[in-house]
């Protein structure tokens, strides 16, 4: 069954500082792979995904996340942290394209940037 | 383009009670979905529809049901509202299925007492 496990509740941050909040994932073909994040009080937005091709994937607001198939992980990355990156990020795939596959969602993980 | 619209933004109910969640797209997108938050627990897929007239159930469809008679609303209905519905609910639209993005409402927070 497809799953995915985002092992940290809550990762915290000095400002400047590289940020990694991590994500692995385990499905029975090609996975989709998506990162969004969750303002208080707000719904998701997509930050980026990974879908074929380049295994380091650039998004939105200065993100990125490395695809490593044999470590079946997802990881999101950040150059240096800003105070305003503080927020609930999720994880998710899903299994390939059929109508039968579905988008699973991690548990989220609470990142706090400290001044 | 207002994107994904929900209406209202908090309600309470009481035990039994039933009501509707309003969830509207103006992106033109033939894929809906409905999402429970509960806290800790990630995003749990209650019903999604493939377009105007198809709806299928996800992972926690129990309590739910919905229609989709256009393909700009997808209204989620809780016929007999339970403790176990308390949750902030999310809906979301994409242009495709697989690997598309999708586009989340700003969410409706229920609490059954």
């Amino acid at each position: 069954a497809q799953s995915v496990a985002q092992p940290e509740d809550q990762v915290n941050v000095a400002e400047g500082n590289p940020l990694t909040v991590k994500c692995t994932y385990s499905v029975s073909g090609n996975p989709y792979l998506f990162w969004y994040v969750q303002y208080p009080n707000r719904g998701l937005q997509f930050l980026l995904k990974y879908i074929t091709g380049d295994n380091l994937v650039k998004g939105s607001y200065g993100f990125e996340a490395e695809f490593n198939k044999s470590q079946t992980s997802f990881h999101l990355k950040k150059p240096s942290a800003l105070v305003s990156d503080s927020a609930l990020y999720f994880c998710a795939v899903r299994d390939g394209y059929s109508s039968a596959s579905k988008i699973i969602f991690g548990s989220g993980t609470r990142l706090s940037i400290r001044p | 383009n207002a994107g994904v619209t929900q209406t209202p933004k908090f309600r309470i109910l009481k035990i039994g009670q039933s009501m509707t969640l309003q969830c509207t797209q103006d992106m033109n997108h033939n894929y809906m979905y409905w999402y429970r938050q509960d806290p800790g627990m990630g995003l749990k897929l209650i019903y999604y529809s493939v377009g105007a007239g198809i709806t299928d159930k996800g992972e926690v469809p129990n309590g739910y049901n919905v229609s989709r008679s256009t393909t700009e609303d997808f209204p989620l209905r809780l016929e007999l509202a339970a403790p176990s519905q308390t949750s902030v609910y999310f809906c979301a639209s994409s242009l495709l299925r697989g690997e598309d993005t999708q586009y989340f409402g700003p969410g409706t927070r229920l609490t059954v007492l």
